[in-house]
């Protein structure tokens, strides 16, 4: 069973400071998605990552997937009270009919 | 573009009757939906996963009879929880996929038994 290790599981900083979650995996993902959710909605995809050491920036986030596509990060620049919400990562596993297997996503709190 | 919606976004029921979900991609045609539970502070769970015109495939631990997935058309997957119990309770999210790798959310139905 493929599994993907998403760290932290909870995150709580203070507006301005920057911070970095994790997702990794023994396994190789053809692909790779980062999610934010808000409580009481659905998962809104922020990015897809599928080369390997690619990196992929959204204002001050930046997405980076590891050379061997089994691990990717996630960093934000100067945090701000906004972007609290719950981060998934999400893979998809090589042959698989787009099902993707979720990290266990890291609440991030943001304080002004 | 890749909108996907849901409804009811919440419902309540009582304890024994069916509920149906319906998820509708808007503007792409989804060739691929997928049905997720979600519990409080938890990630998602993958319930089941259904073609367009095929039988739905469900995870290991996932009542098929209990949890009833339609995928009648290219735009819209209906999930009918059967008979339900207050532990059915939860939060349900259905996503879309038109092929590739990448799958778009609905807003969630918050479902409570009582």
């Amino acid at each position: 069973t493929q599994l993907l290790e998403q760290s932290p599981q909870f995150l709580s900083i203070q507006e301005g400071e920057n911070l970095t979650v994790y997702c990794n995996s023994s396994s190789v993902f053809s692909s790779l998605q980062w999610y934010r959710q808000e409580p009481g909605e659905g998962p809104v995809l922020l990015v897809t990552v599928v080369t390997g050491g690619e990196v992929k920036k959204l204002k001050r986030l930046t997405f980076q997937f590891g050379d061997a596509r089994k691990d990717s990060s996630l960093h934000i620049t100067a945090a701000q009270p906004g972007d609290t919400g719950l981060y998934l990562c999400a893979g998809a596993a090589i042959g698989s009919q787009g099902n993707l297997i979720f990290g266990k996503g890291t609440k991030l709190s943001v304080k002004p | 573009g890749a909108v996907v919606s849901q409804h009811p976004s919440w419902v309540i029921c009582k304890s024994g009757t069916s509920v149906k979900i319906e998820c509708r991609s808007l503007d792409f045609q989804a060739t691929t939906m997928f049905w997720y539970r979600q519990f409080p502070k938890q990630s998602l769970m993958l319930m089941a996963t259904s073609n367009e015109g095929s039988k739905a495939t469900y995870e290991q631990g996932v009542e098929k009879d209990k949890f009833l997935i339609n995928h009648a058309s290219l735009t819209l997957s209906t999930l009918t929880v059967t008979s339900a119990h207050p532990e059915d309770s939860s939060f349900y999210i259905c996503s879309a996929s038109d092929g590739t790798y990448e799958q778009y959310f609905g807003p969630g139905t918050r479902l409570t038994v009582t």
